[in-house]
């Protein structure tokens, strides 16, 4: 079974850092290209980054371009975002999700979000 | 980016009813459309990949179709599971992860 859990969220103020962890398990993670998705309160989903299976190819959506880096580590089965200069658009429930092949979009599983919360 | 625009945003219904939801993509996504569903306070889940093949354990009641530009979810008789908020997700380009806005089916 397909397990992602997340850590590493939490209040910050903004201009302040934050780097999320997501633990992988249930399947041979360094097959698989990666994302994160977040949502903010009482809104729709958005993507925010992607990496291909090998972590040499990645996607940020424009509103993080610059401030968000993901990276992964395939011998510890983990996948990561360091988020610098958070801006209180940036509050929301951040997803780790696992696609379904080396370096494609199509979300099969996710993991059950991680509150991360930019305020004074 | 390619953009994703779902209609409707709300949608009430009753048990039993027959529902449609659209999906438009603002360029081709040849046949790299899902839908995810999700339900208050849980993590959206996987139903429908490929435009119309179903996820292992989704109910046949589920169906999707449509190419290109143009996309449908159909549920063929309400449950009162179903009722949930319903993405659709294009992944056509690696470079862009587009979600639609999403459709909320609340109960008529």
């Amino acid at each position: 079974e397909v397990q992602l859990v997340e850590s590493g969220g939490g209040l910050v103020q903004p201009g302040g850092s934050l780097r999320l962890s997501c633990s992988a398990s249930g399947f041979t993670f360094s097959n698989y290209a990666m994302s994160w998705v977040r949502q903010a309160p009482g809104k729709g989903l958005e993507s925010v980054s992607n990496i291909r299976s090998d972590g040499r190819r990645t996607y940020y959506a424009d509103s993080v371009k610059g401030r968000f880096t993901i990276s992964r580590d395939n011998s510890k089965n983990t996948l990561y975002l360091q988020m610098s200069s958070l801006r209180p658009e940036d509050t929301a429930l951040y997803y780790c999700v696992k696609t379904s092949c080396t370096v494609c979009n199509l979300i099969d599983s996710w993991g059950q979000g991680i509150q991360v919360t930019v305020s004074s | 980016d390619i953009q994703m625009t779902q209609s409707p945003s709300t949608l009430s219904a009753s048990v039993g009813d027959r529902v449609t939801i659209t999906c438009r993509a603002s360029q081709s996504v040849r046949t790299w459309l899902a839908w995810h569903q999700q339900k208050p306070g849980k993590a959206p889940k996987l139903l429908i990949y490929d435009v119309s093949s179903l996820e292992s354990g989704v109910p046949s009641r589920f169906s999707g179709s449509g190419s290109g530009t143009e996309f449908t979810l159909t549920i063929s008789s309400l449950q009162p599971d179903d009722f949930a908020t319903y993405y659709c997700q294009q992944y056509d380009s690696f470079s862009s992860g587009a979600f639609g806005q999403g459709t909320k089916l609340e109960v008529k």
